[in-house]
């Protein structure tokens, strides 16, 4: 399988642990995207990575949350004492210019439900 | 700010029908448009995007600046296209997608 693989698939856990979701970009993309996604609304940005740059970062993002990117290929996403409220499906996409427009593919995504 | 709008949660229409997913967006640069379908338990993939004008499994959607609009389109519903769809729109410099809360797409047979 040549696409995005995301690791969990599925993750249950108390309120107050840490969990961490890997993604596997496909080789040759050097851009990489966290999204979050809840029930009936579209996937919100969560960061990006050109290569292992961290290069942005959005406010939903709390400081509970870090991604890395340590060599440019695979991505970590770690969320710290968990909440309720992170419940929900965390998807990651890698990027590649075609005919002047960066497309992204998305992983199938790692669901969180927090309990 | 950068916003894109789906004003309908859930379409519903009869096989061979025509269908029309709207979508609105707010950018003040040139915006780059896509959309984006999910059809059940598969991942979100590309369906199309404005900047190559094509026509994917018979939908065409056409980018209207006056409007800021990229309303989706297809002449005749088939009971495959039931899915989810979200328009998103990319800005510039990182390529990131804001996307749209998604339409409901349900084709009656």
């Amino acid at each position: 399988d040549t696409g995005v693989s995301q690791d969990p698939r599925h993750k249950i856990t108390k309120r107050g642990q840490n969990v961490t979701f890997r993604c596997d970009p496909i080789s040759e993309h050097n851009r990489l995207y966290w999204y979050r996604q809840t029930l009936g609304q579209g996937p919100e940005f969560l960061t990006y990575f050109q290569n292992e740059a961290q290069l942005e970062k959005s406010r939903l993002l709390s400081d509970r949350f870090s991604a890395e990117r340590p060599k440019g290929s695979f991505s970590t996403l770690e969320i710290q004492r968990t909440e309720q409220g992170d419940s929900a499906m965390y998807l990651c996409a890698s990027s590649t210019w075609i005919s002047g427009a960066n497309v992204l593919t998305f992983g199938a995504g790692s669901r969180l439900t927090v309990l | 700010a950068q916003r894109v709008t789906q004003p309908e949660k859930l379409l519903s229409v009869f096989k061979g029908a025509p269908v029309e997913l709207k979508c609105n967006y707010s950018y003040s640069g040139s915006p780059e448009l896509f959309w984006y379908v999910q059809y059940s338990r598969q991942r979100l993939q590309l369906l199309l995007r404005h900047i190559s004008r094509e026509s994917i499994k018979g939908f065409t959607a056409d980018l209207n600046k006056g409007e800021t609009s990229f309303h989706l389109k297809k002449p005749f519903a088939q009971e495959e296209d039931s899915a989810m769809y979200y328009c998103a729109l990319s800005a510039s410099n990182t390529g990131k997608l804001i996307f749209g809360q998604g339409t409901t797409l349900q084709v009656k047979p």
